[in-house]
């Protein structure tokens, strides 16, 4: 069964700082991985998406890695911002459990930029 | 172009009640899926449908039940709503078939928070 887990769960960093977050997952037979972000109480808006063949994918700030024999991604943040403050979550796809494609979740880390 | 559609966007029902929580995907997308997420924890797999087949089932008890319609939009029904079925329901959307989903991933809605009480 995949299990996936985010350090830290919670974050809090001055403006400008870079920072990374950490995920890693028990299964390495993925198909992909991604990154997103979720606001208070509203649904999930997907960040960079990583395919099983990919080492990283790169968005403006944001850079994602992907170690998949050793189970690991890190998601890049450079240059925080205030307007970064979110939850974000990592999410694999993989055929864990018998149903191909299902995204398996970390329970995410709660980012907190202070201006 | 429309990103996933979910509706309504806020519901409160009283327990034993039923409810059903509506899904549009983005079009030409064929696959949809619905999540669970509880407060404080990360969405949690309910069903996928392709191709307006299921395609795969979480571990949830057979309270949940969903369809896909052909225009490939997507009904989640919950029966006899219990406390602990209060949560955010999310809609996730991909082009569908195997390889499609492995190069693009998925693409979720805004959820509804259901309400039980």
């Amino acid at each position: 069964k995949q299990e996936v887990t985010q350090i830290p769960a919670a974050l809090s960093v001055p403006e400008g700082e870079n920072l990374v977050l950490n995920c890693s997952f028990t299964d390495s037979a993925i198909y992909n991985l991604q990154w997103f972000r979720q606001d208070p109480g509203k649904g999930l808006t997907s960040l960079l998406l990583i395919q099983s063949s990919q080492r990283e994918q790169t968005s403006g700030r944001l850079n994602a890695s992907l170690d998949k024999s050793s189970g690991r991604s890190t998601l890049y943040i450079a240059a925080s911002q205030p307007g970064d403050s979110a939850t974000y979550l990592c999410a694999v796809s993989g055929n864990s459990g018998g149903s191909n494609y299902k995204l398996t979740f970390g329970k995410g880390t709660l980012l907190t930029v202070n201006p | 172009d429309a990103g996933v559609t979910q509706s309504p966007t806020h519901l409160i029902k009283t327990r034993g009640q039923h409810v059903t929580l509506r899904c549009s995907p983005i079009s030409g997308h064929k696959s949809v899926s619905w999540y669970q997420q509880v407060l404080g924890q990360g969405p949690q797999f309910i069903f996928q449908y392709y191709e307006k087949e299921e395609r795969g089932r979480g571990n949830f008890p057979d309270r949940f039940s969903a369809r896909q319609f052909p225009n490939y939009s997507s009904e989640l029904n919950v029966n006899a709503l219990l406390l602990g079925d209060s949560a955010l329901y999310l809609c996730a959307s991909s082009p569908g078939g195997p390889t499609l989903t492995r190069n693009y991933g998925y693409t979720f809605g805004s959820g509804t928070r259901l309400t039980v009480v």
